[in-house]
């Protein structure tokens, strides 16, 4: 069984630009989750989607981040403009049951 | 790598010997809590995972002990293989807030050959 994709695996872009991360869940988990760490802190989380809804976007920074999920499948994670603390590795992860969450490789996002 | 700039504790262990790596949590209402394994360029891996209303679990070569009086986690690494290296996070879940991770700071696992 295949496991969580993501794409792409790096990006470098310069502040001010737009990049869209991907993430392909395990077929079959409703559950998807996003998260990220930043340089010297800890994995953080950014938002939850059930199927294509929404459950949990506390995390979200600010209005620069837009994560969807159409037709409940793959997801992306849209930032607009970059900021240079944007910075950092964006995992996704997913789940049938909300309890274990299988995580991506990342996405390793480097603003200059 | 990503671990550029972020200071973790390390623990470096001779091959074939024991490593515990201790983990503290804040939430004392975290009813689920997770070990995962990140190696050097890929995501956090799943190693175990035990429930509030446990004390001990065990997975192979792998032990995970919960005190939930001082609120501390911990994972126990049996004959300590050069494969074991890696940086290794706790993380605890809480089905009242949407089974979202928090995540520990991790402790890095250095493996002498």
């Amino acid at each position: 069984e295949a496991g969580v994709t993501q794409f792409p695996s790096h990006s470098v872009i310069e502040k001010g630009q737009t990049v869209t991360l991907r993430c392909d869940p395990i077929s079959g988990h409703d559950n998807l989750y996003w998260y990220r760490r930043v340089m010297g802190k800890e994995i953080k989380f950014l938002l939850h989607f059930v199927k294509e809804s929404k459950q949990d976007e506390s995390g979200m920074p600010n209005n620069r981040f837009l994560a969807e999920r159409t037709g409940g499948t793959y997801s992306t994670l849209k930032v607009q403009p970059a900021e240079l603390e944007d910075s950092g590795v964006y995992f996704c992860a997913s789940s049938p049951n909300s309890e274990t969450q299988y995580f991506g490789p990342g996405t390793r996002l480097l603003v200059l | 790598g990503e671990s550029v700039g972020l200071h973790l504790p390390t623990l470096s262990v001779q091959e074939g010997d024991n490593s515990i790596i201790n983990c503290a949590y804040s939430n004392s209402a975290s009813d689920y809590f997770i070990w995962y394994k990140q190696e050097s360029g890929k995501g956090p891996q799943f190693i175990i995972d035990i429930r509030s209303n446990m004390d001990k679990r065990q997975g192979q070569r792998v032990t995970v002990l919960l005190n939930k009086t001082v609120k501390h986690l911990s994972l126990q690494i049996a004959a300590t293989q050069p494969g074991d290296s890696a940086v290794y996070f706790c993380a605890e879940n809480r089905k009242a807030a949407g089974n979202k991770l928090t995540f520990g700071g991790g402790t890095r696992v250095l493996v002498k050959p």
